[in-house]
C-alpha cells in the first residue's frame, strides 16, 4: 500500500518555463489537496478536490492549475514559473465520511525556480 | 477568521524530560484539531486529533496533546522526549468551509539533545 505519491521528488526550472506535478492516492480517497510550504509560513492550500472532475480553490491558488480527471489522481500545474513559485509542494488525500478525517501526505515536490 | 498560532519556532528539551509544543486556535464553533510531525525530507505524519470527548487525547509514538476550551488551546505533550522525536511538528484546525480541509499553524521545530 503506496498511499500518497508524488512525482517527481525534485525539479529545477527556469523562469517561464512550465511543469506538471502528479499525485497518485492508492486508498480509493474522495478529497485531494495541493499545498505549499515555505519556511515559517506552514502550509498554506493551493487546490483542492471534492471528487473526480471537480477542483476548487484554496488560500494561494493564482499561477497554479490543476485537474482531476480520475479518483486517484491529482494534477498541479504551473503554466510559466516564477521564483516566488520555488517551493516545496504536497499533496494530501482524505476520506469525505465523517468529516474529521485526517489528511495522508506525499513525501513532497522540491521545486526551484531559477 | 480561522486561524492557528505556535508561538515557539522552536522548542529545545533534554532527551528523558517532558516535552510541550503550544498551540492556540481561532475558530467559531466547535474546534476539530490535528497534530501532524514531519521529519527531514518527508510528508507530514498524522499523529492525533481531537473531535469531542476527553480533553486529553492519546497518539502516536507515545504523544497526547489536551484541549482546552476556555483557554483555546490544543498543546502537544510527551512524558519522556527521545532524540528521535526531533522533527518539525505542525498544530491544524479544521475549516469551517468543510472537506476536511485544515488550516496550519506555522511549526515548531523539537530539538531533543542527548
Amino acid at each position: 500500500n503506496a498511499g500518497v505519491t508524488q512525482t517527481p521528488k525534485f525539479r529545477v526550472l527556469k523562469t517561464g518555463q512550465s511543469m506538471t506535478l502528479l499525485c497518485a492516492q492508492d486508498m480509493n480517497h474522495e478529497y485531494m489537496y495541493w499545498y505549499r510550504q515555505d519556511p515559517g509560513m506552514g502550509l498554506r492550500l493551493i487546490h483542492y478536490s471534492v471528487g473526480e472532475g471537480t477542483t476548487a480553490k484554496g488560500e494561494v491558488p493564482d499561477g497554479y492549475n490543476v485537474s482531476r480527471l480520475k479518483k486517484q489522481n491529482f494534477l498541479l500545474g504551473l503554466e510559466s514559473a516564477a521564483p516566488s513559485q520555488t517551493s516545496v509542494y504536497f499533496c494530501a488525500s482524505s476520506y469525505a465520511k465523517w468529516g474529521n478525517q485526517p489528511q495522508h501526505f506525499g513525501d513532497g515536490t522540491r521545486l526551484s525556480i531559477l | 477568521a480561522q486561524s492557528v498560532a505556535q508561538p515557539e519556532d522552536q522548542v529545545n528539551v533534554a532527551e528523558g524530560n517532558p516535552l510541550t509544543v503550544k498551540c492556540t486556535y481561532s475558530v467559531s464553533g466547535n474546534p476539530y484539531l490535528f497534530w501532524y510531525v514531519q521529519y527531514p525530507n518527508r510528508g507530514l505524519q498524522f499523529l492525533l486529533k481531537y473531535i469531542t470527548g476527553d480533553n486529553l487525547v492519546k497518539g502516536s509514538y507515545g504523544f497526547e496533546a489536551e484541549f482546552n476550551k476556555s483557554q483555546t488551546s490544543f498543546h502537544l505533550k510527551k512524558p519522556s522526549a527521545l532524540v528521535s522525536d526531533s522533527a518539525l511538528y505542525f498544530c491544524a484546525v479544521r475549516d469551517n468551509g468543510g472537506y476536511n480541509k485544515l488550516i496550519f499553524g506555522a511549526g515548531t521545530r523539537l530539538a531533543v539533545h542527548p
